[in-house]
């Protein structure tokens, strides 16, 4: 009965590679969201998607491309990954601009 | 542009004391406020929100915050501490015209002493 559920739970992968971190949520909602949070746990915004349409598009390399193949998922994918993209990864669903519901979040490791 | 402070990065309090998270916004149209807990290796949870009315808000697990628009602050309290409520807490706003977009504030970490 998972509410938003992400996998995978732990990433680990070498400069370069290209990798995804799928999400899914079972909760209704009109809106997805993808969150970083850095090694000091401060958490910034990346993307919003509201019924399988890009609303909100932070400051993010375009290395990172969010995919909506419905409104249930939201999943993201990093091309040519870096040092600097290591950090836990959260998605984040919620209605009609209403409270956000997180996920367990990915552990991204780049070495 | 919205903005969040958390005065504070670490708070050790002991159990059965007061619990008291700082927070203070920016925002030049009226906020929505969030406190999110965060337990180790864990997503985020809602403790609570403000959106509209009673500027007195109650939470899960014992905690409350107050929505002060003089001071644009929104501190989180806990009456007493439990060992249960180590964990880092953020303070999050957004607005109605800000697509939902949450900003939230650095973190608190909160650890209670036997």
């Amino acid at each position: 009965d998972t509410a938003v559920s992400q996998t995978p739970k732990y990433l680990v992968t070498q400069m370069g590679n290209d990798k995804s971190i799928k999400c899914e949520q079972n909760l209704g909602h009109d809106t997805m969201y993808w969150y970083k949070q850095d090694s000091k746990k401060f958490l910034k915004i990346m993307f919003s998607y509201n019924n399988k349409e890009l609303i909100i598009n932070e400051t993010v390399p375009n290395r990172f491309s969010p995919k909506s193949p419905d409104k249930a998922h939201l999943n993201l994918h990093i091309n040519s990954l870096e040092l600097g993209d290591s950090a836990v990864y959260f998605c984040a669903s919620s209605q009609e601009g209403r409270v956000q519901f997180f996920g367990p979040g990915t552990r991204l490791t780049v070495l | 542009a919205q903005s969040v402070t958390q005065l504070g990065s670490h708070v050790s309090v002991s159990e059965g004391a007061l619990v008291l998270l700082r927070c203070n916004y920016s925002s030049s149209v009226p906020p929505y406020l969030f406190w999110y807990v965060q337990y180790p290796n864990q997503g985020l949870q809602l403790l609570l929100k403000y959106t509209t009315g009673a500027t007195l808000v109650k939470g899960i697990n014992g905690f409350e915050a107050e929505f002060k628009k003089s001071e644009t602050s929104f501190h989180l309290t806990k009456p007493s501490a439990h060992m249960s409520d180590a964990a880092e807490y953020f303070c999050a706003v957004t607005h109605k015209a800000a697509g939902n977009k949450l900003t939230f504030g650095g973190g608190t970490r909160v650890l209670v002493k036997p």
